[in-house]
């Protein structure tokens, strides 16, 4: 069964500061890999998806993420906050079985961004 | 464009009252997934469909039943509510495509109150 740890359920950076919200993942066949962000009281929104043809994976609002497969992992990062990033970040996976696959998500990190 | 659209935005219920909470996708997708977000929580894949039948479905009792109409809008249904059923439950939408994994995209959910 794929499951997804992510580690820290609350992270806090200066703004400028680099972000690191850490994701780690087991699947028993290669996974797809994502990064979703929730805003208070909002739905998910998708930040980046790894699908298998790059390992580092370029999202929207400066976000990125490597996929390594010997250490399990899908890190996200961005080199400087900013204090609109101040949200709610999930990591899912999914398992391609050539149709709609479900999403199995990690239990979120909040990130708070301080001036 | 529109993106996936959910109502209500908010309801309350007693328990053992039942409720329906619907979706509509968006634009040009064929498939709908329900996921149920507790408090603190990561999304928890509830059910999917397509083609106006269940394709998928989570660890959910069966008081959690749904249902896809032809225009790809759907339904989620619970029956003999449950204190903890209050969740806020996300629809998402996504495509079904043989040579890529399905994105999918979430609509901003119903926030769901059992007294």
């Amino acid at each position: 069964a794929q499951s997804v740890t992510q580690l820290g359920s609350h992270v806090s950076v200066s703004e400028g500061a680099l972000v690191l919200l850490r994701c780690n993942y087991s699947s028993s066949v290669p996974p797809y890999l994502f990064w979703y962000v929730q805003y208070p009281n909002q739905g998910l929104q998708l930040l980046l998806k790894y699908t298998s043809a790059a390992t580092l994976v370029k999202g929207i609002n400066g976000f990125e993420a490597e996929f390594k497969k010997s250490e399990t992992s899908f890190h996200l990062t961005k080199p400087s906050a900013h204090m609109s990033d101040a949200a709610e970040y999930f990591c899912a996976v999914s398992e391609e079985t050539g149709t709609a696959s479900k999403l199995t998500f990690g239990t979120g990190t909040r990130l708070q961004v301080t001036l | 464009d529109a993106g996936v659209t959910q109502s209500p935005t908010h309801l309350i219920k007693t328990r053992g009252q039942q409720v329906t909470l619907r979706c509509s996708p968006k634009s040009g997708h064929d498939t709908v997934s329900w996921y149920q977000q507790a408090l603190g929580q990561g999304p928890q894949f509830i059910f999917q469909y397509y083609e106006e039948e269940e394709r998928q479905r989570g660890n959910f009792p069966d008081r959690f039943s749904g249902h896809q109409f032809p225009n790809y809008s759907s339904e989620l249904n619970v029956n003999a509510l449950l204190l903890g059923d209050s969740a806020l439950y996300l629809c998402a939408s996504s495509f079904i495509a043989s040579q890529s994994t399905d994105t999918q995209y979430f609509g901003p959910g119903t926030r769901l109150t059992v007294l």
